[in-house]
Parts: C-alpha cells; structure tokens; sequence
C-alpha cells in the first residue's frame, strides 16, 4: 500500500500572501501525484497534478514542487484570495489503479 | 466532457437496514470508486473496480458490497447501516489509476 502525510491540518493565512502545504509518502513506486480542492459542500476537484518525470509544475498561481530522494511534494498558492479557502487534498498512486489520499489541509485566507 | 451522477442525493434509513447507492458515469472511464467522507474529515476508499464486473476491497470496505454490473454504473450496498457511518459517499471514475479522478455530488447518508 501507501501511507501518505499530510500537514498542516489547518492553514490560515492572510490574503494576498501565499500558502504551502507539504505532503510526505512513502512507497517509492509512486510516480503520480495530484492535488484536489474541495470547497464547502461541493466534490474534490482536481487542480494540478505532477508525475515522476517532473519535480516542478506550475498553473495559474499554483506550483507543485516534488523531491523524489526525499519522497516529498507539496503545493504552493501564491497570492492567496478568499476563493482559495476550501480543503485541499494531496495523494500518491501508481498504474496500480488507485491512488492514496492524506487527510487534508482546511486553508482558511483572511480578508 | 462527461457527468458522474449519483441517486439518491439524501438517504434516510434506520439502524440495521440494508441500503443501496448508485452511480453512473458517462465518460466510458474503465475505473471507478466509492469513497466516505466523514464531516470534515479525508476520502477514505471503500471499494473501487478496474473493469465490469470486477472488484477490488480498498480501506474500509467491511460493512458494505459493491457491485460493477457494466462499465457505466457502480453501486454500494450498506450491508447494515449504523449510526456512526453517517457520511457523505462519493463515487469517482477516472480513465486509469494514475489518472485525474472525477468525482460525483455525493449521497449523504442519515441513520436513524
């Protein structure tokens, strides 16, 4: 399987600055990693994702950053919005058909 | 584009009963899911499903059956519901594991 760490719990920021959340995994044969957000009351929705070719992505004010030697990937919202509060979830997977989820990041930015 | 639909939106039953989610996916997606979300809390994988009529267990699949009768649809079965499994369901596809996954609305599931 797959253990993946997700912190913080809970972010609060103020607007206009940017936010990082770090996501630790463990098993060395995943080779895909996607971020998902979910706003209140609504599904997760995918919003960047990087593979095991790249260590660096970036869309739209967001940038993923991933350290394969130290099994490490995290994401990065540059000049947070009060539309970027939501939850957001890291995971890790592989072709093996499915991927593991860490429990979320509540980002709370502050007008 | 495709649409992931799931029936019922809200589920009501009583404690010990036998209850039914369905979920229907029109993007021809070979991989799909269910996951419960406690309030506020992660996805955790009940059951998910490579192809039709396949089924793999994922973390939490005790208590609940799935079944993939054909491509486009998944169901879960609640074998007998209790009141600590109040949660949100939500059923996913995606063209692969290793794929961007499309989640549906969610059933939210009360236990009286």
């Amino acid at each position: 399987g797959e253990q993946v760490e997700q912190l913080p719990s809970i972010l609060r920021v103020q607007e206009g600055s940017s936010a990082s959340i770090n996501c630790t995994y463990e098993n060395s044969a995943s080779n895909y990693f996607p971020w998902y957000k979910q706003e209140p009351g609504e599904n997760p929705k995918l919003i960047i994702d990087i593979r095991s070719n790249m260590e660096r992505k970036q869309t739209q004010g967001l940038i993923v950053l991933l350290d394969k030697k130290a099994k490490r990937f995290s994401l990065h919202i540059t000049d947070t919005q009060p539309g970027d509060s939501a939850m957001y979830f890291c995971a890790a997977g592989n072709s093996n058909n499915r991927i593991f989820f860490g429990d979320g990041t509540q980002l709370v930015v502050k007008p | 584009g495709g649409i992931i639909t799931q029936t019922p939106k809200f589920l009501i039953g009583q404690e010990g009963q036998k209850l039914t989610l369905k979920c229907q996916q029109n993007f021809n997606h070979d991989t799909m899911y269910w996951y419960r979300q406690d309030s506020g809390k992660g996805l955790r994988l009940i059951y998910y499903s490579i192809t039709e009529n396949d089924l793999q267990k994922g973390d939490l699949s005790e208590g609940y059956d799935a079944s993939r009768e054909k491509k486009s649809s998944f169901s879960l079965t609640v074998t007998s519901a209790q009141k600590n499994e109040m949660a949100v369901f939500l059923c996913a596809s995606s063209i692969q594991g290793a794929a961007e996954q499309f989640f549906g609305p969610g059933t939210r599931l009360t236990v009286l």
